[in-house]
């Protein structure tokens, strides 16, 4: 496709399930991340890759986020044991640039998202 | 101190006529950026444009230009000759290394345009 695509679009799911959140990123983007954005907030930083490593997880809020990309394209964020205040979008950003910064913040593409609802 | 903040909840603009939507942030790194992105109802984050510490210019990008006052760390988006499409929502956010390098967001501004 020709822009990023984050599926599903829309997740409800029970608290305690375990979810599966999924970002494909532009064609040969390199770097990829991931936001958490809560209802009437900006994005969250959660987590960055460059390729197939996880360059910077500080955003994790803790053990039961966990995100891959095993061959450097889509990734999937995972959530075990899903708590009402997961509820949120949680979107993915993709870009060319091999550093972050200030040239891969001006020439990323974001997603448009995936509302989780843990009811 | 917040490190950004959109102190406008929503604003209202009459088509054609320009509004600034506003945003302060605190930051010690005398190196830092400062950006603005529009969020429409589908959810993407478009990019709009872009001010640096040390540029000497405020950057203008078609009818987007940044009111940029160091010394009151402001960086307020001007959007002239509004349109009924720039109804969105808007997000200032922050790239400083003191914040890991990682983009830092405001709480965002809802903009509805009026015919």
């Amino acid at each position: 496709g020709a822009g990023v695509s984050q599926t599903p679009s829309n997740k409800v799911t029970e608290k305690g399930k375990y979810v599966e959140l999924r970002c494909d990123p532009i064609s040969g983007h390199t770097a990829l991340y991931w936001y958490r954005q809560s209802l009437g907030q900006g994005p969250e930083f959660l987590i960055y890759f460059q390729g197939t490593g996880a360059a910077d997880d500080s955003g994790l809020p803790n053990d039961r986020f966990f995100a891959v990309r095993p061959e450097g394209s889509v990734s999937t964020l995972k959530i075990q044991r899903t708590e009402r205040g997961d509820s949120a979008v949680y979107l993915c950003a993709s870009s060319l640039g091999p550093a972050r910064g200030v040239r891969w913040n001006t020439e990323a593409f974001f997603g448009q998202g995936t509302r989780l609802t843990v009811v | 101190a917040q490190k950004i903040t959109q102190t406008q909840p929503g604003m209202f603009v009459q088509e054609k006529e320009a509004v600034t939507l506003d945003c302060t942030y605190d930051t010690s790194d005398p190196s830092y950026g400062l950006f603005w992105y529009k969020q429409p109802s589908s959810g993407e984050m478009i990019f709009l444009i872009y001010q640096g510490s040390y540029d000497q210019q405020n950057a203008t990008e078609g009818r987007y230009s940044l009111n940029f006052q160091k010394a009151r760390k402001s960086a307020n988006l001007v959007i002239s000759a509004s349109q009924l499409g720039d109804s969105a929502m808007y997000f200032c956010a922050l790239l400083t290394m003191e914040y890991g390098n990682k983009l830092v967001f405001g709480a965002g501004t809802i903009l509805r345009v009026k015919s």
